[in-house]
Parts: structure tokens; sequence; C-alpha cells
């Protein structure tokens, strides 16, 4: 089976830098999202890594390591707004079914 | 450009009746996918729909079904409600079928007296 494992949690302050991971254990797939959720929000997308390496997008960027079965999304400058859950997700091939992962809430403090 | 709608946001419902909901994915966009959020499953696939046809199904019973119109706006129907059926549905829209870049609307919170 395909499953993404996260951390449940991960706190920080304003300003600093944190790093969301997910591993996974699929047998392939096309590549590593992720989304941003706010508490009573719908998700929003935030990046897709279809190669291994680092992506960047502003303050956030995403890794992924096929050969390490590992990706993350770091986020850098954090801000209160940043406070949210946020999930890996792949698309896997022959099913083409999107799997989320377990999900990270981030709770940023003054 | 608006975004994906769904109908209702909110609904209760008592053990055994059915629930439908509605979604209206971006203009444009042909394919909506279903997910299921809770708390202790996260986000759970139920089905992808793409040119009135579904692509994808996820590993739900059969009391979960759904449709796609020729305009690509959908409804997922659950028959016989069960309490643990009470859940955040998603509705997501994506341009073509497969997209990794997801729209999701604002979710129907399903409660199951």
């Amino acid at each position: 089976g395909q499953s993404l494992e996260q951390p449940s949690e991960v706190t920080a302050v304003e300003g600093a830098i944190v790093q969301i991971n997910c591993t996974y254990q699929t047998s392939g797939f096309y590549g590593l999202s992720w989304y941003q959720q706010h508490d009573g929000g719908a998700p929003t997308f935030l990046s897709y890594n279809a190669l291994d390496g680092l992506e960047e997008t502003g303050r956030f960027s995403s890794f992924l390591s096929r050969s390490d079965s590992y990706g993350y999304l770091l986020l850098q400058e954090l801000q209160m707004k940043d406070s949210a859950s946020y999930f890996c997700a792949v698309r896997v091939p022959n099913t083409d079914k999107l799997i989320f992962g377990t999900g990270t809430r981030l709770q940023v403090f003054p | 450009k608006a975004g994906v709608t769904q109908t209702p946001r909110y609904l209760i419902k008592t053990r055994g009746q059915q629930v439908t909901l509605s979604c209206s994915p971006i203009s444009g966009h042909r394919s909506v996918s279903w997910y299921q959020q809770t708390p202790g499953q996260g986000l759970q696939f139920l089905f992808e729909y793409f040119s009135e046809t579904q692509r994808n199904k996820g590993n739900f019973p059969g009391r979960f079904s759904g449709r796609q119109f020729s305009n690509s706006r959908s409804e997922m129907n659950v028959s016989t409600l069960e309490l643990g059926d009470s859940a955040l549905y998603l509705c997501a829209s994506s341009l073509a079928g497969g997209g990794n870049e997801q729209f999701f609307g604002p979710g129907t919170r399903l409660t199951v007296l």
C-alpha cells in the first residue's frame, strides 16, 4: 500500500525557520505536492516537486529525494499567519489516486 | 474567476438517512475529486470524475456514490448514513484529470446524529 507519514505537530516562533518532513512508502509516484489548510478553511496548493531537488517559492521551499523516500517543506521567516496544517500528497501511478499524508499542525508563537 | 463552491456548507442528518452534496468547479475545470476529512483519518480520497466519467474510486463502501454532469458540476451521495460518516467533505477541481494542483472548495460539514 501507500502511506505518507508526517509529524503530527511542530511549533516555532515568529521569524524562525521550520522544516516539515514527509516520508513515504509507495512503490512509485509522479511527484510530491504540498497543501496548507487553516482551521475551518479549505486546503490550498503550495508547491509541487516533479523531480528531486529543491523548489523555492518565496518564503516556502520544498524538497524531494526519491532515493531516500523523503521530502520536506521549509518555511522561512515564519509569520503568525503560517499557523495551519500542512499536508504532503502524491499521485500514485496505475490508480492515479491522490494520496495525502497524515498532516502536520504548525503553531507559530510570537 | 470564481472558486470552487460547495453546497450546503453545513448539514445535520440522522442515521439511516441519505444526503446529497453538490460541488461546482472553477469555470473551465473538467476534473472534480471528492475527499472525506476527519480528525482521525485525515484526508481520504473518495472518487474523481472527469468529463462525466469516474476515473478513480477510493476505498469506501458502495453507500458513497457520485456523478458529474455535462457542465462539470458534481454531486456525491451517501445513503444509509452512519455516525462514522460525520466529517468534512471536500471537493476539489483541476483543469484535467490527474492534476497535481487541485483547487479545493470550502467543504460541507456533515454531522450524523
